[in-house]
């Protein structure tokens, strides 16, 4: 089946540090892959997406790139913010998937962002 | 604008009393679904709905119904709530289920507590 593992954290840095979450998938066929954000008490909120290899996806001054041959798809910002304090989740939709059951996104556990001032 | 709704925002309840958690999309998306997120889990599939009377089960279905009678609306309902689906639940919905890339909007969520 389909899966989605990513750092869990907490992950803490100081304000205008680089950050990296990693994101790394096994899928049965040709996913797209997303990044959410959560932040405190909303719902989730796209960030990015890319729908095939090499694609870059890119929002709010974060980027993260669709790597086949790793099966990755880490998140970057190259200076952070206070206000990016969330909950940042890697998601996959399978475009043939086929399992019984979930027909839908694939999501990692969630990493929670800190930034400190 | 753009949105999907869910009701309530915060649910206490006993044991065994059946309840409803509305959702509502004004997009005209074909599909919509719930999730539950627990600490240390992420976001687990409940049910979904690919299109009007078309539902079915996702990866943690047991003791959760769902019924799809209109385009915009997909109520999630619990016949005898139990402790353990103590959780914060979140509806999404997207243009178009199964083969496709669009992007799910989701619900600002709802916190049930069974006690």
């Amino acid at each position: 089946g389909n899966s989605v593992t990513q750092m869990e954290g907490p992950v803490t840095l100081s304000e205008e540090a680089f950050l990296t979450i990693n994101c790394t998938y096994t899928a049965t066929g040709y996913p797209s892959l997303f990044w959410y954000v959560q932040y405190p008490g909303e719902g989730l909120q796209l960030l990015l997406k890319a729908t095939k290899a090499d694609d870059k996806g890119s929002n709010k001054g974060f980027e993260a790139t669709y790597r086949k041959e790793t099966t990755s798809f880490h998140l970057e910002k190259g200076s952070v913010q206070v206000s990016d304090s969330a909950v940042y989740f890697c998601a996959l939709l399978d475009y043939m998937y086929s399992g019984g059951g979930a027909d839908g996104l694939t999501f990692g556990k969630g990493t929670h962002l800190i930034i400190q001032p | 604008e753009a949105q999907v709704t869910q009701n309530p925002r915060y649910l206490i309840t006993v044991t065994g009393k059946k309840l409803t958690v509305t959702c509502s999309q004004n997009m005209n998306h074909e599909y919509m679904s719930w999730y539950r997120q627990d600490p240390g889990l992420g976001l687990r599939q409940i049910y979904y709905s690919m299109n009007v009377e078309v539902t079915d089960k996702g990866d943690v279905p047991e003791g959760y119904k769902v019924s799809r009678k209109e385009k915009r609306n997909f109520p999630l309902i619990l016949e005898s709530p139990s402790p353990n689906q103590t959780s914060l639940y979140f509806c999404a919905s997207s243009l178009r289920g199964g083969a496709s890339s669009y992007g799910y909007t989701f619900g600002s969520g709802t916190r049930l507590t069974v006690v």
